[in-house]
């Protein structure tokens, strides 16, 4: 079974700070995704990452930057956290050789911004 | 531009009746696929079924079957015979020809009652 890992599944953090999420997959996936989550307005894209160092926008790129120095492990990184990017933050994987594959998802984590 | 819209924020239906949660999307790519996901109250994301827009037969799976009318742009989850285990998010989510980013809709929250 594919296994997509968040390293927080709950993270507090203050105004200003640098936050980051970790994400790790062991399926040998090219594909890596950062969603965030609210109430209402579903799943939207953050950042996307098709292969190492490569990367592209998603919808709401504003505030996060994203690293993948490794295949198997994609960062989100919040520069400096402020109280409208508390959400849930969701990664994904998917495999390039097969377009129509499913996303594979971690847990989440629920990031909390005061 | 890809847009996914589901207009049920909420639906609730009695244990073994069965249910359609409505999705419509806008593309104007040729080649797209169409995913539904179920998240229950645990936050985990879960694959259950795909429909490719050049597949001619509506897919299923178990108890769910996607209702595909490509010239209408929809593609609706039944479910049939609910359980209570049912209970949950579902997300409709969309793959371009072009790209492995998935767009998701609002969400729909099932609730199912004995």
């Amino acid at each position: 079974d594919v296994k997509v890992t968040q390293s927080s599944r709950y993270l507090v953090k203050r105004t200003g700070e640098k936050v980051f999420l970790e994400c790790v997959q062991d399926m040998d996936h090219e594909n890596m995704f950062w969603y965030r989550q609210d109430p209402g307005l579903g799943l939207r894209l953050i950042y996307f990452s098709y292969d190492v160092k490569m990367k592209e926008k998603g919808d709401i790129p504003e505030g996060y930057s994203v690293s993948r120095e490794k295949k198997e492990r994609f960062s989100l990184i919040l520069e400096s956290a402020s109280t409208n990017q508390t959400s849930m933050y969701l990664c994904a994987s998917s495999s390039r050789a097969d377009p129509y594959s499913p996303l594979h998802f971690g847990n989440g984590t629920r990031l909390t911004v005061t | 531009a890809q847009k996914i819209t589901q207009t049920q924020p909420g639906m609730f239906v009695q244990e073994k009746e069965a249910v359609t949660l409505d999705c419509t999307y806008d593309t104007s790519d040729q080649s797209y696929g169409l995913f539904w996901y179920k998240q229950p109250s645990s936050g985990e994301m879960i694959f259950l079924i795909y429909q490719g827009s050049y597949d001619e037969q509506n897919a299923t799976e178990g108890r769910y079957s996607l209702n595909f009318q490509k010239a209408r742009k929809s593609a609706n989850l039944v479910i049939s015979a609910s359980q209570l285990g049912d209970s949950a998010m579902y997300f409709c989510a969309m793959r371009g020809g072009n790209t492995d980013k998935l767009i998701f809709g609002t969400g729909t929250r099932l609730q199912v009652f004995p």
